[in-house]
């Protein structure tokens, strides 16, 4: 079966930019999303369809999709964005085993 | 608004069963496909199912080995998931989510199901 992989941790400073990678063989030929999810709360969809934005999400979170690699990048992270973050490989529906950030 | 509240969780005996249930509210439930996802404590989201908008189509997370029944009532706007044989490491918090653009985009709070003896 399809798998993905991620980093168990990323750590990044407030207002600097965080990147966090989903991998998988031929990712790219998939549709990738990501979820974020705080302590004791459900997931929220941040971004779907590789780099799309549901409605609500902030600018800075952005998305991409190439080769083996998704990457989520959260552009001036703020101590709100400290989380667990997750990527899906759509169509295979797996999930990565999750990214927690950390905003020091 | 959209809404999905998860009940039927409990504290079950390996072994036993037990049936979830998934209510929405705030859409037009029979036109989205609809998902099971788990998390067991302090773990990561597992997929565990998801089912077409008529049924049409049903999917299983392979390490289930049949032993979980996904359905849905469009009537009633409610999801199902039927949990047989229940083992220890379905332990989990179970959500139901609606998918929208190829992605989970709301997501309910929530049941959790303990197996434990």
């Amino acid at each position: 079966s399809y798998e993905v992989t991620q980093s168990p941790s990323v750590s990044v400073s407030p207002g600097q930019t965080a990147s966090i990678t989903c991998s998988g063989d031929k990712l790219g030929d998939k549709h990738a999303c990501w979820y974020q999810q705080k302590p004791g709360q459900s997931p929220v969809l941040v971004i779907y369809q590789d780099n799309k934005r549901p409605s609500g999400i902030p600018e800075r979170f952005s998305g991409s999709n190439s080769g083996n690699t998704a990457t989520l990048t959260i552009s001036g992270t703020q101590a709100m964005d400290e989380a667990d973050y997750y990527c899906q490989a759509w169509g295979s529906r797996v999930f990565g085993g999750g990214t927690k950030l950390t905003v020091l | 608004e959209v809404q999905l509240v998860e009940s039927g969780g409990g504290l079950v005996r390996p072994g036993g069963s037990l049936r979830l249930s998934c209510a929405a509210s705030g859409f037009t439930f029979s036109s989205y496909s609809m998902n099971w996802v788990r998390q067991a404590p302090g773990k990561g989201l597992e997929w565990v199912s998801s089912i077409s908008s008529s049924s049409s189509y049903i999917f299983y997370a392979d390490s289930l080995k049949g032993r979980f029944t996904i359905s849905r009532d469009n009537a009633k706007n409610a999801l199902y998931l039927q949990m047989n044989s229940l083992r220890a490491e379905d332990t989990a918090v179970y959500f139901c989510a609606r998918t929208i653009n190829d992605g989970y985009a709301e997501w309910g709070q929530g049941t959790l199901v303990t197996v434990s003896s």
